[in-house]
């Protein structure tokens, strides 16, 4: 597996909480993107960074925020959570135009 | 804005049988276009990347072509094991970097 991991991997919390999972990478890849899986929708970017500091919004990036103020470690941050942000999160590294992206193995974050 | 389609959404068949699913894209600027298989519950994991300039790769049973003009991708499957049994996705990298998927076909392979 290349050298991403997601953590947590699962976690419950409470409506109007909030919540940030991390994504760390081994790989010195430029790229990272933050997605999320629902059934019926598939995969969603939710945003995305191409380099420290640099980071843009996906087509879901509402009542999302992230950071990457070092090149391993890309944070999503749901500011205050909902009962729609029930989802799978994936993180993804990438090189760029002509490399592979590469997949963490997800969270499962549920909002009661 | 980039949009990727995949058909069928699910395909069932008999274990041998060589198989293929397809991925459209409606902008053809991309830079290259992933296959990807993910199993219930998991991540996903890469089979092939198919460069802009080329036109098809290979890996064991799978092979993937790419008709950058038309907006059209193939993935190619050879004589079908159970343990085909997944989802498929295929993604386009384009504009902005930005990696952007289908919703998958399911594939069953029954023994």
């Amino acid at each position: 597996d290349a050298g991403i991991t997601q953590s947590p991997r699962h976690k419950v919390t409470e409506t109007g909480t909030p919540v940030t999972l991390r994504c760390h990478q081994t790989e010195n890849h430029r790229y990272m993107y933050w997605y999320r899986q629902d059934p019926g929708h598939g995969l969603r970017l939710i945003h995305y960074s191409y380099g420290v500091k640099d980071t843009d919004k996906g087509e879901v990036s509402d009542g999302y925020s992230v950071s990457r103020s070092k090149t391993e470690d890309f944070l999503l941050t749901l500011e205050s959570a909902t009962s729609s942000q029930t989802s799978v999160y994936f993180c993804a590294i990438g090189g760029g135009a002509g490399t592979e992206a590469f997949f963490g193995q997800g969270t499962r974050l549920t909002v009661v | 804005k980039q949009e990727v389609t995949q058909i069928p959404a699910a395909l069932s068949v008999p274990e041998g049988e060589n198989l293929v699913l397809n991925c459209s894209f409606t902008d053809s600027a991309i830079y290259n276009l992933q296959w990807f298989r993910q199993d219930p519950g998991k991540g996903l994991t890469s089979l092939l990347l198919i460069q802009s300039s080329q036109r098809e790769q290979t890996s064991g049973r799978l092979n993937a072509s790419l008709d950058k003009s038309s907006g059209r991708s193939t993935l190619y499957i050879a004589a079908s094991q159970p343990g085909d049994s997944a989802t498929y996705l295929c993604a386009v990298l384009g504009g902005g970097s930005r990696l952007t998927f289908g919703e998958g076909t399911q594939l069953t392979v029954n023994p």
